[in-house]
């Protein structure tokens, strides 16, 4: 596709369930990035990836959360018993490179009850 | 680690009117991105800064990277309503922090007709 793409774009849960968020990014992108935006927040960094190097998990909130890109192409966010506070959206990015423009999908919608 | 710290958090100004942002990095940055979200959205590249002291302008916007590439401003002259959004520096770090992005927390920037 032409643009970074996300699903579910809304997902709702219940308290305790675990969730996975697909990102497929841009063809030929070598870097992917997660990030959380809180109601009305900025965007928390959450887990990068960059090729075939050891992804950069400092952002990860609690062990809760994983994330892994199979064949160096979509990623998969996963949530384990997800809580309240998960709530937010879920925004993926992807560059070509290290140093070049992010590009942003369009965001998941987390809400758990 | 990396902080980026923007400011204000909101503005609100008059259509005609001008705009600044500021964001401060408590380490020396490699590079640093703008970006604009408007309501509903996800976030949008506006531009990149890599060289101390660089300025670059866009139209009506003016981007300017400090000498000691820790600060960054971005400065809207003559406010539009278009110009509404939310609009975020990225720092990217560099060393073992390269490729990293720090997002600042945003700053709201309503435009009154």
């Amino acid at each position: 596709g032409a643009g970074v793409s996300q699903s579910p774009s809304n997902k709702v849960t219940e308290k305790g369930k675990d969730v996975e968020l697909r990102c497929d990014p841009i063809s030929g992108h070598t870097a992917l990035y997660w990030y959380r935006q809180s109601l009305g927040q900025g965007l928390e960094f959450l887990i990068y990836f960059q090729g075939n190097s050891a992804p950069d998990k400092s952002g990860l909130p609690s062990d809760r959360f994983s994330a892994e890109r199979t064949g160096g192409s979509v990623s998969t966010l996963t949530i384990q018993r997800t809580q309240q506070e998960d709530s937010a959206v879920y925004l993926c990015a992807s560059r070509l490179g290290a140093s070049d423009t992010q590009y942003f999908g369009p965001g998941t919608r987390l809400t758990v009850l | 680690g990396q902080q980026v710290m923007q400011i204000p958090q909101y503005q609100h100004v008059q259509e005609g009117e001008d705009f600044t942002t500021y964001c401060n990095s408590s380490t020396t940055l490699s590079n640093i991105q703008w970006y604009k979200q408007r309501p509903g959205g996800h976030p949008v590249f506006l531009i990149q800064l890599v060289k101390s002291g660089e300025v670059k302008k866009q139209k009506r916007l003016t981007f300017q990277f400090g000498e000691a590439k820790k600060n960054s401003s971005l400065h809207i002259t003559a406010t539009q309503t278009t110009d509404v959004g939310t609009y975020f520096c990225a720092g990217q770090g560099s060393g073992t922090s390269y490729g990293k992005l720090t997002f600042g927390q945003g700053t709201i920037l309503t435009v009154h007709p």
